[in-house]
């Protein structure tokens, strides 16, 4: 298997831009996570899904961010407006189930919002 | 606040050492497990040590869980430079996501 994909690696855009990030998870995962590191904060979690319906967004800083998951191996995260303070590295991971199993992480995309 | 925080938040060592990280929780959890992260890289699992357990080992790695004293312990032996990474503790709180500490940075010296 080749892991979780996540699309483009690197992204640079300019502020009030649209930003979209792309994940597939591993074929047979069943549970799907959005994080974002940053050096203040850490590694943050998102939004995470369960057989492709979200199941909790508390995570997500505001309306500007919004993710969806069509179907079982797609996802995306989209930022709009973005903003600088986007700025981060965005990891997807997905796991097989989800509770007690490990999660995966993909490669992560590093954004730079100017 | 984390729910998990990793100490020390930097270790060096020569090759050849053995590393310890500790990651202490503020509540009861039913799993804990540890992460790896290269430098550039997505996270890695190492190893998931269940509420009911106290020890597990894989390969060099040996991890330890003190419900008790809410805390868990991560030793690499014989350390490599390829062991270089920040090292993540995750714990679910009793939910169903877990949450990862800050992390401690291990710099493995030839």
């Amino acid at each position: 298997d080749a892991g979780v994909i996540q699309s483009p690696r690197h992204e640079v855009t300019e502020m009030g831009q649209e930003v979209t990030l792309r994940c597939k998870p591993i074929s047979g995962h069943n549970s799907l996570f959005w994080y974002r590191q940053t050096m203040m904060r850490g590694l943050e979690l998102l939004i995470y899904f369960n057989n492709n319906v979200p199941i909790d967004d508390s995570g997500m800083p505001e309306d500007r961010f919004s993710a969806k998951m069509p179907n079982a191996s797609f996802s995306t995260l989209k930022i709009q407006p973005s903003e600088p303070r986007d700025s981060a590295v965005y990891f997807c991971a997905s796991s097989f189930r989800q509770g007690a199993w490990a999660q995966y992480f993909g490669p992560g995309t590093r954004l730079l919002v100017l | 606040s984390q729910q998990g925080e990793e100490d020390p938040q930097a270790l060096s060592i020569q090759e050849g050492e053995n590393a310890t990280m500790n990651c202490s929780y503020k509540t009861s959890i039913n799993n804990l497990q540890w992460y790896r992260q290269n430098s550039g890289r997505g996270l890695v699992h190492l190893i998931l040590i269940r509420s009911n357990e106290r020890e597990k080992h894989s390969g060099r790695l040996r991890v330890t869980l003190d419900t008790s004293k809410k805390s868990s312990s991560l030793l690499i032996t014989a350390s490599r430079a390829a062991d270089t990474a920040s090292y993540f503790c995750a714990t679910d709180a009793g939910g169903q996501n877990f949450v990862f500490g800050p992390g401690t940075r291990l710099s493995v010296l030839p």
